[in-house]
């Protein structure tokens, strides 16, 4: 099925320690994000790569970098984890009209202890 | 600073009514207005708005755009307790590349 496919589902990190979340989509779109959303919030965006190649900050990057690696692939990677960053993780994409708004992936519930 | 406000935060009915959901929203340059539905998962793309007026419908469903005042309202119908979900609200400006400013959503919990 076409869509956005994200690993892992589940992750527990000690303090201190890093993980890389995978994410690809297979719908041929330019644009890919990364949200997190926390208990009764909406979604916050982490960063974002409007095309192959480029990548930019969203609002809440601090403690996070992220490595468009093909059009199809944009990963995230927390380096130091701190339990601040305890949430779920959704990466979407959209295509250039943006019509359809974004595909998102199921999400990587990740806690930090 | 992009902002969307929903309201109410949360909301509690019983099969058949309707409800109506809020969103307001301050943006630059605005683009477009979208909403979503999240079950468990990740949100699922229910309506893009663009202009003003134009209702926007699916089935239950229907979403209607007041670019003046700045607000939009998702209705639904009919209610049915698979409509239990979070509602979330997200703007689009259009210098943005795609980026959406999402509200914290609203908690629609239909009782049967």
């Amino acid at each position: 099925n076409a869509g956005v496919t994200q690993t892992p589902k589940f992750q527990v990190l000690k303090t201190g320690q890093s993980m890389t979340l995978q994410c690809a989509q297979d719908m041929n779109h330019n644009s890919m994000y990364w949200y997190r959303q926390d208990p009764g919030m909406g979604l916050r965006l982490i960063y974002y790569s409007a095309s192959e190649g480029t990548t930019d900050k969203g609002e809440v990057p601090n403690g996070y970098n992220v490595s468009r690696l093909n059009k199809r692939e944009f990963s995230l990677r927390l380096e130091s984890a701190a339990p601040s960053q305890t949430s779920v993780y959704f990466c979407a994409s959209s295509g250039a009209t943006g019509r359809y708004g974004y595909t998102f992936g199921s999400g990587t519930r990740l806690t930090v202890v | 600073e992009d902002k969307v406000v929903q309201s109410p935060l949360s909301l509690v009915v019983h099969e058949g009514d309707t409800v109506t959901l809020n969103c307001s929203y301050e943006v630059t340059n605005f683009r477009s207005l979208l909403w979503y539905k999240q079950e468990k998962k990740a949100p699922t793309f229910l309506f893009m708005l663009t202009s003003s007026g134009i209702e926007k419908k699916s089935g239950r469903l229907s979403s209607i755009l007041d670019k003046k005042e700045l607000f939009s309202i998702l209705n639904i119908t009919a209610t049915q307790t698979g409509d239990s979900a979070i509602y979330l609200c997200a703007v689009e400006a259009r210098s943005n590349a795609g980026k959406s400013t999402f509200g914290d959503g609203t908690t629609l919990t239909v009782k049967p």
